[in-house]
């Protein structure tokens, strides 16, 4: 069993819809929760950081971390073209160190 | 742009032959991680440097080697290729304060073995 473990996609949503992405862990162990955008041919962009549990919004972005349930969430609120990329999730449990990703979630957003 | 550079930008190399790649960090980050991503994959954990000296590693064979330099450079060094070593290769390097660091990763170096 993989340590992160996330749908691969691709997930296809037209513009405007709310996208929910997800992940779930098994090492109880990660305290830092991470998502991660990344465009074709290019290397991975931070988009958001949660420590433990709870939720954390950014513009159209929510994180949510669920630590009993080891399941963390991104949520894309009015999804635009410009939102079709790789979504990775990511986590450690001392804060960058030996960060886990997931395998990424292809998501096309269409106008 | 995160200001983290990776040279050079696509590599084809045979089998038993040796690679370098190079990393340039931001300005000021004292860390450096390693990551290789297989083709429809996550990034894995190759190793980390903390003030030039190797501050831990992922599940990778010797032959995966690196070093950091004060000038916020470094290498990523794989000799004898094989062929599952092609891949996206990521620098990203961070300032760590406390136990908390934000990650900034580089385009990486697309690797081919033939």
């Amino acid at each position: 069993q993989k340590e992160v473990e996330q749908d691969p996609g691709p997930l296809s949503v037209p513009e405007g819809a709310i996208v929910s992405l997800n992940c779930t862990y098994s090492n109880s162990a990660f305290q830092y929760f991470m998502w991660y955008r990344q465009y074709s041919r290019k290397g991975p962009e931070l988009l958001m950081y949660t420590y433990s549990s709870g939720n954390k919004e950014d513009g159209r972005f929510t994180a949510q971390v669920d630590k009993s349930s080891k399941y963390i969430s991104l949520f894309i609120r009015d999804s635009q073209p410009s939102d079709s990329a790789t979504y990775l999730c990511a986590m450690s449990d001392t804060g960058g160190f030996k960060t886990i990703f997931g395998a990424g979630t292809r998501l096309f957003v269409k106008a | 742009e995160t200001g983290v550079t990776q040279s050079p930008t696509h590599l084809i190399k045979t089998r038993g032959q040796q690679v370098t790649l190079r990393c340039s960090s931001q300005s000021g980050h004292n860390t450096v991680s390693w990551y290789q991503q297989a083709l429809g994959q996550g990034p894995q954990f190759i190793f980390q440097y903390y003030r030039e000296e190797e501050n831990g590693r992922g599940n990778f064979p010797p032959r995966f080697s690196g070093l950091q330099f004060p000038n916020y450079s470094s290498e990523l060094n794989v000799n004898a290729l094989e062929l599952d070593d092609s891949a996206l290769y990521l620098c990203a390097s961070s300032v760590i304060q406390g136990n908390t660091d934000t990650q900034y990763f580089g385009p990486g170096t697309r690797l081919t073995v033939l």
